[in-house]
Protein backbone atom coordinates (compact mmCIF):
# COMPACT_ATOMS: atom_id res chain seq x y z
CA UNK A 1 0.00 0.00 0.00
CA UNK A 2 1.42 3.02 -0.90
CA UNK A 3 2.15 5.68 2.35
CA UNK A 4 -0.27 8.61 0.51
CA UNK A 5 -3.11 7.60 -1.71
CA UNK A 6 -4.76 9.97 -4.40
CA UNK A 7 -8.17 9.74 -6.90
CA UNK A 8 -5.63 10.75 -10.24
CA UNK A 9 -8.68 12.06 -11.40
CA UNK A 10 -9.41 14.34 -13.58
CA UNK A 11 -12.11 15.55 -12.16
CA UNK A 12 -14.40 17.48 -14.76
CA UNK A 13 -16.76 19.98 -13.33
CA UNK A 14 -18.60 23.27 -14.54
CA UNK A 15 -17.90 26.78 -13.16
CA UNK A 16 -19.74 27.43 -9.92
CA UNK A 17 -19.41 23.58 -8.90
CA UNK A 18 -18.38 22.37 -5.51
CA UNK A 19 -15.96 19.76 -5.74
CA UNK A 20 -14.11 17.51 -3.27
CA UNK A 21 -10.95 15.37 -3.27
CA UNK A 22 -9.65 12.79 -0.60
CA UNK A 23 -5.99 11.70 0.25
CA UNK A 24 -5.41 8.66 2.30
CA UNK A 25 -2.28 8.02 4.51
CA UNK A 26 -0.91 4.73 5.72
CA UNK A 27 0.95 5.92 8.66
CA UNK A 28 -0.84 7.12 11.97
CA UNK A 29 2.38 8.40 13.02
CA UNK A 30 2.14 11.00 10.58
CA UNK A 31 2.02 14.90 12.20
CA UNK A 32 1.48 17.82 9.30
CA UNK A 33 -0.80 17.53 6.50
CA UNK A 34 -1.05 19.82 3.29
CA UNK A 35 -2.54 20.41 0.32
CA UNK A 36 -0.81 21.71 -2.77
CA UNK A 37 -1.39 23.18 -6.39
CA UNK A 38 0.62 22.20 -9.42
CA UNK A 39 0.05 23.96 -12.55
CA UNK A 40 0.99 22.12 -16.02
CA UNK A 41 4.73 22.26 -16.10
CA UNK A 42 5.45 24.63 -12.91
CA UNK A 43 6.09 23.67 -9.10
CA UNK A 44 4.10 22.74 -6.85
CA UNK A 45 2.77 25.52 -4.28
CA UNK A 46 1.24 25.73 -0.68
CA UNK A 47 -2.27 26.04 -0.96
CA UNK A 48 -3.07 25.54 2.38
CA UNK A 49 -1.56 23.47 5.66
CA UNK A 50 -4.54 21.18 7.34
CA UNK A 51 -5.24 21.58 10.99
CA UNK A 52 -6.62 18.95 13.47
CA UNK A 53 -9.41 21.29 13.64
CA UNK A 54 -10.32 21.87 10.11
CA UNK A 55 -9.56 25.37 8.32
CA UNK A 56 -11.10 27.77 5.77
CA UNK A 57 -9.63 29.90 3.35
CA UNK A 58 -11.93 31.78 1.11
CA UNK A 59 -13.58 29.28 -1.22
CA UNK A 60 -11.42 26.34 0.06
CA UNK A 61 -12.25 24.34 3.47
CA UNK A 62 -9.19 21.27 4.41
CA UNK A 63 -10.55 18.97 6.97
CA UNK A 64 -8.44 15.92 9.07
CA UNK A 65 -9.68 12.74 9.79
CA UNK A 66 -7.69 11.09 12.40
CA UNK A 67 -9.46 7.76 13.01
CA UNK A 68 -9.83 7.26 9.01
CA UNK A 69 -6.58 8.76 8.37
CA UNK A 70 -7.25 11.49 5.48
CA UNK A 71 -7.76 14.33 4.64
CA UNK A 72 -10.00 16.42 2.38
CA UNK A 73 -9.98 19.42 0.26
CA UNK A 74 -12.92 21.06 -0.48
CA UNK A 75 -13.53 23.93 -3.01
CA UNK A 76 -16.47 26.03 -3.43
CA UNK A 77 -17.88 28.18 -6.45
CA UNK A 78 -15.40 26.36 -8.68
CA UNK A 79 -13.46 29.20 -11.22
CA UNK A 80 -11.79 28.32 -14.39
CA UNK A 81 -9.00 29.45 -12.54
CA UNK A 82 -8.65 26.25 -10.01
CA UNK A 83 -7.83 23.97 -13.13
CA UNK A 84 -4.88 22.17 -12.06
CA UNK A 85 -3.73 19.25 -9.94
CA UNK A 86 -3.75 19.11 -6.45
CA UNK A 87 -0.97 17.29 -4.57
CA UNK A 88 -1.64 16.04 -0.68
CA UNK A 89 1.47 16.05 1.51
CA UNK A 90 2.07 14.50 4.82
CA UNK A 91 5.25 14.72 7.05
CA UNK A 92 5.89 12.10 9.97
CA UNK A 93 7.66 12.96 12.52
CA UNK A 94 11.16 13.14 13.91
CA UNK A 95 12.61 13.63 10.26
CA UNK A 96 9.66 15.46 8.67
CA UNK A 97 10.68 13.87 5.64
CA UNK A 98 7.50 15.01 3.35
CA UNK A 99 5.78 12.43 1.16
CA UNK A 100 3.94 13.12 -1.89
CA UNK A 101 0.65 11.82 -3.06
CA UNK A 102 0.15 11.12 -7.06
CA UNK A 103 -2.26 14.62 -7.10
CA UNK A 104 -5.60 14.85 -8.40
CA UNK A 105 -6.31 16.64 -11.60
CA UNK A 106 -8.99 18.87 -11.52
CA UNK A 107 -10.53 20.84 -14.64
CA UNK A 108 -12.88 23.14 -14.54
CA UNK A 109 -15.22 24.11 -17.83
CA UNK A 110 -17.07 26.80 -18.55
CA UNK B 1 13.60 38.20 -2.49
CA UNK B 2 13.79 35.25 -0.26
CA UNK B 3 13.21 31.96 -2.17
CA UNK B 4 14.84 29.60 -4.24
CA UNK B 5 17.02 29.48 -7.44
CA UNK B 6 17.44 26.47 -9.70
CA UNK B 7 19.47 26.63 -12.90
CA UNK B 8 19.76 26.03 -15.43
CA UNK B 9 15.73 25.95 -16.27
CA UNK B 10 15.96 23.87 -19.23
CA UNK B 11 19.36 21.21 -19.93
CA UNK B 12 19.85 18.53 -22.85
CA UNK B 13 22.34 15.89 -21.85
CA UNK B 14 23.99 13.78 -24.16
CA UNK B 15 24.48 9.91 -23.42
CA UNK B 16 27.07 9.01 -21.56
CA UNK B 17 27.42 12.35 -19.81
CA UNK B 18 27.36 14.28 -16.13
CA UNK B 19 25.07 16.62 -15.72
CA UNK B 20 24.84 19.05 -12.67
CA UNK B 21 21.47 21.32 -11.38
CA UNK B 22 22.32 23.86 -9.31
CA UNK B 23 19.80 24.80 -6.07
CA UNK B 24 20.47 27.97 -3.93
CA UNK B 25 18.13 29.26 -1.45
CA UNK B 26 18.19 32.08 0.86
CA UNK B 27 15.58 31.19 3.12
CA UNK B 28 17.81 30.22 6.34
CA UNK B 29 15.96 26.72 5.91
CA UNK B 30 18.04 23.88 7.41
CA UNK B 31 16.31 20.91 5.25
CA UNK B 32 16.80 20.73 1.54
CA UNK B 33 15.37 17.89 -0.74
CA UNK B 34 15.57 16.71 -4.26
CA UNK B 35 12.54 15.45 -6.08
CA UNK B 36 12.24 14.13 -9.86
CA UNK B 37 8.35 14.11 -11.46
CA UNK B 38 7.88 12.24 -14.54
CA UNK B 39 5.03 13.13 -16.63
CA UNK B 40 1.58 12.45 -15.32
CA UNK B 41 3.12 10.80 -12.49
CA UNK B 42 3.87 12.48 -8.70
CA UNK B 43 6.94 13.87 -6.95
CA UNK B 44 9.46 10.93 -6.47
CA UNK B 45 12.53 11.64 -3.78
CA UNK B 46 15.92 11.40 -4.94
CA UNK B 47 18.01 12.72 -2.24
CA UNK B 48 17.55 15.01 1.12
CA UNK B 49 19.92 16.88 3.66
CA UNK B 50 18.80 18.05 7.00
CA UNK B 51 21.94 19.86 7.85
CA UNK B 52 25.14 20.90 5.95
CA UNK B 53 27.85 18.03 5.34
CA UNK B 54 24.87 15.09 6.11
CA UNK B 55 23.28 13.87 3.30
CA UNK B 56 20.17 10.86 3.04
CA UNK B 57 19.38 8.69 0.29
CA UNK B 58 15.25 8.87 -0.93
CA UNK B 59 13.38 6.66 -2.86
CA UNK B 60 15.29 6.40 -5.99
CA UNK B 61 18.84 7.71 -5.29
CA UNK B 62 20.53 5.11 -7.80
CA UNK B 63 22.01 7.72 -10.70
CA UNK B 64 22.34 10.54 -8.54
CA UNK B 65 24.89 11.98 -6.52
CA UNK B 66 24.17 15.12 -4.08
CA UNK B 67 27.19 18.01 -1.97
CA UNK B 68 25.79 20.07 1.29
CA UNK B 69 29.16 21.93 1.59
CA UNK B 70 26.95 25.12 2.42
CA UNK B 71 23.24 25.88 3.89
CA UNK B 72 22.24 27.50 1.16
CA UNK B 73 23.38 24.60 -1.69
CA UNK B 74 22.59 21.36 -2.65
CA UNK B 75 23.39 21.23 -6.35
CA UNK B 76 22.40 17.56 -7.79
CA UNK B 77 24.47 15.62 -10.46
CA UNK B 78 22.90 13.73 -12.57
CA UNK B 79 25.16 10.94 -13.71
CA UNK B 80 25.85 8.32 -16.75
CA UNK B 81 24.88 5.34 -14.48
CA UNK B 82 20.92 7.20 -14.49
CA UNK B 83 19.43 5.28 -17.44
CA UNK B 84 16.53 7.26 -17.97
CA UNK B 85 17.12 10.83 -16.70
CA UNK B 86 14.53 12.60 -18.70
CA UNK B 87 12.10 14.73 -15.99
CA UNK B 88 11.68 17.56 -14.47
CA UNK B 89 13.84 18.04 -11.25
CA UNK B 90 12.76 19.87 -8.83
CA UNK B 91 14.68 21.32 -5.25
CA UNK B 92 12.89 22.16 -2.31
CA UNK B 93 13.42 23.31 1.59
CA UNK B 94 11.95 23.31 4.58
CA UNK B 95 12.43 23.83 8.28
CA UNK B 96 11.75 20.64 9.75
CA UNK B 97 10.57 21.12 12.47
CA UNK B 98 6.92 20.42 14.49
CA UNK B 99 6.48 24.48 15.00
CA UNK B 100 6.45 25.13 11.81
CA UNK B 101 5.06 21.67 10.54
CA UNK B 102 8.17 21.55 7.98
CA UNK B 103 6.15 23.43 5.42
CA UNK B 104 8.11 22.56 1.85
CA UNK B 105 8.76 25.33 -0.55
CA UNK B 106 9.96 24.78 -4.12
CA UNK B 107 12.30 26.46 -6.67
CA UNK B 108 10.74 26.68 -10.37
CA UNK B 109 11.96 23.31 -11.42
CA UNK B 110 14.81 22.46 -14.32
CA UNK B 111 13.77 20.22 -17.35
CA UNK B 112 16.20 17.40 -17.91
CA UNK B 113 16.17 16.02 -21.60
CA UNK B 114 18.69 12.83 -22.93
CA UNK B 115 19.31 13.84 -26.27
Amino acid sequence: RKEVEQDPGPFNVPEGATVAFNCTYSNSASQSFFWYRQDCRKEPKLLMSVYSSGNEDGRFTAQLNRASQYISLLIRDSKLSDSATYLCVVSSGGSYIPTFGRGTSLIVHP
Amino acid sequence: DGGITQSPKYLFRKEGQNVTLSCEQNLNHDAMYWYRQDPGQGLRLIYYSQIVNDFQKGDIAEGYSVSREKKESFPLTVTSAQKNPTAFYLCASSIPAAASGNTIYFGEGSWLTVV
